[in-house]
Parts: C-alpha cells; structure tokens; sequence
C-alpha cells in the first residue's frame, strides 16, 4: 500500500533552517509528483510547493520563494522540504503528499502523518 | 488572503443532505478536489475533481461543479462526517495550487 513517512518533529530558534524527510513506498517514486503543505495551529491547509520526482522541477507560490527548496532522493525514495530563516508563524504540521505526474501538479491523493516544527526562541 | 472561499462552518442533521462550497474564478477552467479532515489526523482525500470518489470513499460523497462554484454533497450525513473539509484547485494563473479556506462540518 502507499505509505508516505516522515520525520519527527522538531524545535528551532527564529532564524534557524528545518529540513523534513518524507520517506515513500508502495508505489514507482519518480512517476508522481510530491506536494508539501503545512497547516499552522487552529488554522486552515496552506500548500507550500510541488516537486517534480522525474526530473526536480519544482514550483514554488510566491510567499515561500526564496525561503523553501524541496529536493529528492530518487535512490532511497524520499523527498525533502528545507524551509530557511524561520519566523514563529512558520509553526506548523508541514505534510509531504503524493500528487500530479512527472511533469504536471496536481492535487494531492495519499499524505503522510505530518511533522510538527516549532520555531520559538 | 485564498482564491478559493468556503462557509467556515455548515450544520447539517444527522441523516440529511449537505451541500459544501467552494467559490472561485479559477473553477471557471480547473477542477476542484475535496479533503476531510478529522481533528489531530492528516487531510483525507473524498473527491478527486470533478467527482470521483477514491477507494474506500462512501457514495453518500458526490462533488459537482457549476460555474465558480465547486460543491461537495453529502447524501445522508452520518455522525462520522463531521470534520472539517477543503477543497483545492488551481490558482488563477493555473500554474499553482491554493486551498479553500476549510468548512467545519457539525452533525447535529
């Protein structure tokens, strides 16, 4: 069966850099796509970018450009979100999610469980 | 601020019918999809656009599309029902995705 599982949590100062694992099996990796979402406390789904596992493009939304980079590993099948220069309101469930082909993004079908990061001083 | 808008919260008597929306210009041109969410649980996927539901998924769930309206129906709400729930499409560039603002979901 599909199984997306990521890494524990993790607590970093402001301005520190996180970067969450997202281990996948029971399916062909680099024939769907990854989306990477985050969800803050007591609020709503915010989608955080897409990564291509065929040939690493990646697409960002505008509020994280600069500060994200998602990468994988094709050879281990795990995919990988770095968030940097981390802020409080990046306090967050961040969730990787199995979604769109090799080439196009699309909505999410199987999540993984989420990674709780805490940024706080 | 999303592209996508949803009622923050609906109620609906056990046993009846519900309609959840999602309003938007992209769904003018993209499908939505729809996620059920159970406190403390990851987002579970209901309705892949327009309306299909994936394995395991009740046929009480149907969703459906009218103009910028993307909607998702439950036929015969059961207590288990009650979560919150977003929908996702497209952005109006059509190059991303953006998440509606969720609907709580209360079976009285």
């Amino acid at each position: 069966q599909v199984q997306l599982v990521q890494s524990g949590p993790e607590v970093k100062k402001p301005g520190a850099s996180v970067k969450v694992s997202c281990k996948t099996s029971g399916y062909s990796f680099n024939t769907y796509g990854i989306n990477w979402v985050r969800q803050a406390p007591g609020q709503g789904l915010e989608w955080l970018g897409w990564i291509s596992t065929y040939n690493g493009h990646t697409v960002y939304p505008q509020n994280v450009q600069g500060r994200v980079t998602m990468t994988t590993n094709t050879s281990t099948s795990t995919a990988y979100m770095e968030l940097r220069s981390l802020r409080s309101d990046d306090t967050a469930v961040y969730y990787c999610a199995r979604g769109g082909d090799i080439l196009t993004v699309r909505a999410p079908d199987y999540w993984g469980l989420g990674t709780l990061v805490t940024v706080s001083s | 601020s999303s592209e996508l808008t949803q009622d923050p919260a609906v109620s609906v008597a056990l046993g009846q019918t519900v309609r959840i929306t999602c309003q938007g210009d992209s769904l003018r041109s993209y499908y939505a999809s729809w996620y059920q969410q159970r406190p403390g649980l990851a987002p579970v996927l209901v309705i892949s656009g327009p309306d299909n539901r994936p394995s395991g998924i009740p046929d009480r769930f149907s969703g459906s599309t009218s103009g910028s309206t993307a909607s998702l129906a439950i036929t015969g709400a059961q207590a288990e029902d009650e979560a919150d729930y977003y929908c996702i499409s497209r952005d109006s560039s059509g190059t991303h995705l953006v998440f509606g603002g969720g609907t709580k979901l209360t079976v009285l």
